[in-house]
């Protein structure tokens, strides 16, 4: 079974400190690897993806992945209220259309 | 920037009733998807279409539900004889067809089955 999984939290980080998301995936037939922030009530936005090894930047967004280890993470520097949300993880298979979402982990950033 | 358009963005019907969930995906977007997200649980796929027809889809998408794309531009999601626990938020998503492409998901249709 193709599985995704986060940890639901919440995470909570004071304002200006790193966030750190995780997030593993169960078939090493996984290609492609997003990340998602959610606010409650509207539709996912795209943060980033990532789809070789090794970090890819973008702003305070650092996607990071290492597929021996089956495990893909999402970096968030000097975090701001407004990061506040649920961050989903989705993987897409080689060959396959379907992508996979993970449950989600809310962050919350204090002021 | 180019945005995938949902409407209704609230659908309330009766049990038993057919609804009609419409989208106009991003308009160089090759593939297009329907995705289901019930109150608090994950976000659910339901089926993916590509050169006219299905090209994958769950097992929640029995036959009750079936899609289509009528014209060059609109695809739509029908739910032939709603349930109560049919009642979730809809996301339509379409993506290019390069390898790596991301989706991207419209604002969504809440659908609320009385």
């Amino acid at each position: 079974q193709k599985e995704v999984e986060q940890n639901s939290g919440p995470l909570s980080v004071p304002e200006g400190a790193i966030a750190s998301l995780n997030c593993t995936y169960s078939d090493r037939g996984s290609q492609s690897f997003f990340w998602y922030r959610q606010y409650s009530g509207k539709s996912p936005e795209l943060i980033m993806f990532i789809y070789s090894n090794g970090d890819k930047e973008d702003g305070r967004f650092t996607a990071q992945l290492n597929k021996a280890s089956q495990y893909v993470s999402l970096l968030i520097r000097d975090s701001q209220p407004s990061d506040s949300a649920t961050y989903l993880c989705a993987v897409r298979l080689y060959n396959f259309n379907k992508f996979y979402f993970g449950s989600g982990t809310k962050l919350n950033v204090k002021p | 920037e180019p945005e995938v358009t949902q409407t209704p963005s609230h659908q309330v019907t009766q049990m038993g009733q057919e609804v009609i969930l419409r989208c106009v995906p991003i308009s160089n977007h090759l593939y297009f998807y329907w995705y289901r997200q019930i109150l608090g649980q994950k976000v659910e796929f339901l089926v993916s279409f590509y050169n006219n027809e299905i090209s994958e889809k769950s097992e929640i998408f029995d036959d009750q539900f079936s899609v289509e794309r009528p014209d060059g531009s609109n695809f739509t999601l029908k739910i032939r004889s709603t349930k109560l626990e049919d009642s979730a938020m809809y996301f339509c998503a379409s993506r290019e067809p390069s390898q790596y492409s991301p989706l991207h998901f419209g604002n969504g249709t809440r659908l609320t089955v009385t």
